[in-house]
């Protein structure tokens, strides 16, 4: 199946630093994806991208849908204790279902005070 | 954004037994729902496709006997795990499509079968 390459797989930080993870794709994706997950809950629904170069934030949150539909990035600024947890990207393959979504590996996120 | 709930939320059981976990979506209604699975430190793992109004999709190594699924209106789905052991043990999480490409989770199922 459909392949989603998310890098890094953790992270340590600083509170108040910058956060950069991505996913890449070998196939093109129409849907672009962000969630974050906290320990023993389901994931929660941070952005989504539906075209090629789109550019979106939710607060200090922003992602990006690459214009080659194979990547996206989801950058954090400024971060803070409670952006800890694991951040998945997710999309939708061009020659997938309508509503199945393939998941990357996620992305551990811890901010050391 | 939309609101999708599983009750319960934890349960233990003697193995053995039957479990069913049930998914709702509160405001929206959705002719598709999505289970996954999830093991500690690893990514979703899909294992069925729940269909209002017709049979399951079971992915590759599920087993639909093991796992029955019924998707009794537009806004419930429900995961039967029968006869569970302890190998079944798992976070069980479902979610649905609010629009054609965006999926939002429930909060998740920990099942735990002594």
């Amino acid at each position: 199946g459909q392949q989603l390459n998310q890098s890094p797989q953790s992270m340590f930080i600083q509170e108040g630093e910058d956060v950069s993870m991505n996913c890449t794709s070998s196939s093109i994706f129409n849907t672009w994806l962000w969630y974050k997950q906290e320990p023993g809950e389901g994931p929660v629904l941070l952005i989504a991208l539906y075209k090629a170069g789109e550019l979106t934030s939710n607060g200090r949150l922003t992602a990006q849908f690459g214009i080659t539909r194979k990547d996206s990035f989801l950058n954090i600024s400024a971060s803070i204790p409670s952006d800890v947890g694991i951040y998945f990207c997710a999309g939708r393959p061009r020659s997938g279902s309508a509503r199945q979504l393939t998941f990357g590996s996620g992305t551990q996120l811890t901010v050391l005070p | 954004g939309a609101v999708v709930s599983q009750h319960p939320s934890r349960v233990i059981c003697k193995s053995g037994t039957s479990v069913k976990i049930e998914c709702r979506s509160l405001d929206f209604q959705a002719t598709t729902m999505f289970w996954y699975r999830q093991f500690p430190k690893q990514s979703l793992m899909l294992m069925a496709t729940s269909n209002e109004g017709s049979k399951a999709t079971y992915e590759q190594g599920v087993e639909k006997d093991k796992f029955l699924i019924n998707h009794a209106s537009l806004t419930l789905s429900t995961l039967t795990v029968t006869s569970a052991h302890p190998e079944d043990s798992s976070f069980y999480i479902c979610s649905a499509p609010e629009r054609v490409d965006t999926q939002y989770f429930g909060p998740g199922t920990r099942l735990t079968v002594l």
